[in-house]
């Protein structure tokens, strides 16, 4: 139980367009999700945090306007990247707890390899 | 605020080795404390965890117990093996902020046969 699928896994793109990455609780209901990133060797920076149905809390220093996130459903949030730069090429990593228990686990998805050329 | 200190690595042993990985941690009140492991190229995954001090958590010969006396979660396997190279998190619950985790730097361990 408890998976988390995202999609695609890898996604190459030219600079300026919009990337849409998908992550879905398969087996329960994700109330919070949430949404890092990852520089190689480095440690996951949380980006924002979205529960179901209200806008998603973003970090300091994370451009909402850039990174668009929408949880409009217990199994579904997706994160798209607006007007993508060379900068924006990274490990996108999100991650789900199930709603129903008061635990703090998360979930996470296989992760999102983006390349902006 | 809380926080999370991870001994730096890479750690190289070789296999069959004894393993610990330090893991200490600032809170308030009685977070809850999680080792996850993230595997080349892939998402992370909960190795164990502990809810509450002197708890144990253990899965796949992973050990770590949860010492409120010196704020620690040290990792620990008997006999590691190649199979267990990976970057390993320490992690524990933000209580003040919608189920967040804070996270320590990530230790890379590196199994030579």
């Amino acid at each position: 139980g408890a998976v988390v699928s995202q999609h695609p896994s890898r996604v190459i793109c030219k600079s300026g367009t919009s990337v849409k990455i998908e992550c879905r609780s398969l087996d329960f209901q994700a109330t919070t999700m949430f949404w890092y990133r990852q520089f190689p060797k480095q440690s996951l920076m949380l980006m924002a945090t979205s529960n179901e149905g209200s806008k998603a809390t973003y970090e300091q220093g994370v451009e909402k306007d850039k990174f668009l996130i929408n949880h409009a459903s217990l199994t579904l949030s997706t994160l798209t990247v607006t007007s993508a730069h060379p900068e924006d090429s990274s490990f996108y990593i999100c991650s789900a707890r199930d709603g129903t228990t008061y635990s703090y686990e998360q979930y996470f998805g296989p992760g999102t390899r983006l390349t902006v050329t | 605020g809380n926080s999370v200190t991870q001994m730096e690595g890479p750690v190289t042993l070789s296999e069959e080795a004894f393993l610990t990985i330090n893991c200490t941690y600032t809170a308030t009140g009685y977070p809850s404390l999680f080792w996850y492991v993230q595997y080349p190229g892939e998402g992370l995954q909960l190795l164990l965890k502990a809810t509450k001090a002197d708890d144990k958590g253990s899965n796949k010969g992973f050990e770590a117990t949860y010492r409120k006396e010196t704020t620690s979660f040290h990792l620990e396997k008997g006999s590691v093996q190649v199979s267990d190279s990976a970057v390993y998190f320490c992690a524990l619950s933000d209580q003040g902020s919608n189920y967040q985790l804070i996270w320590g730097a990530g230790t890379k361990l590196i199994i030579k046969p």
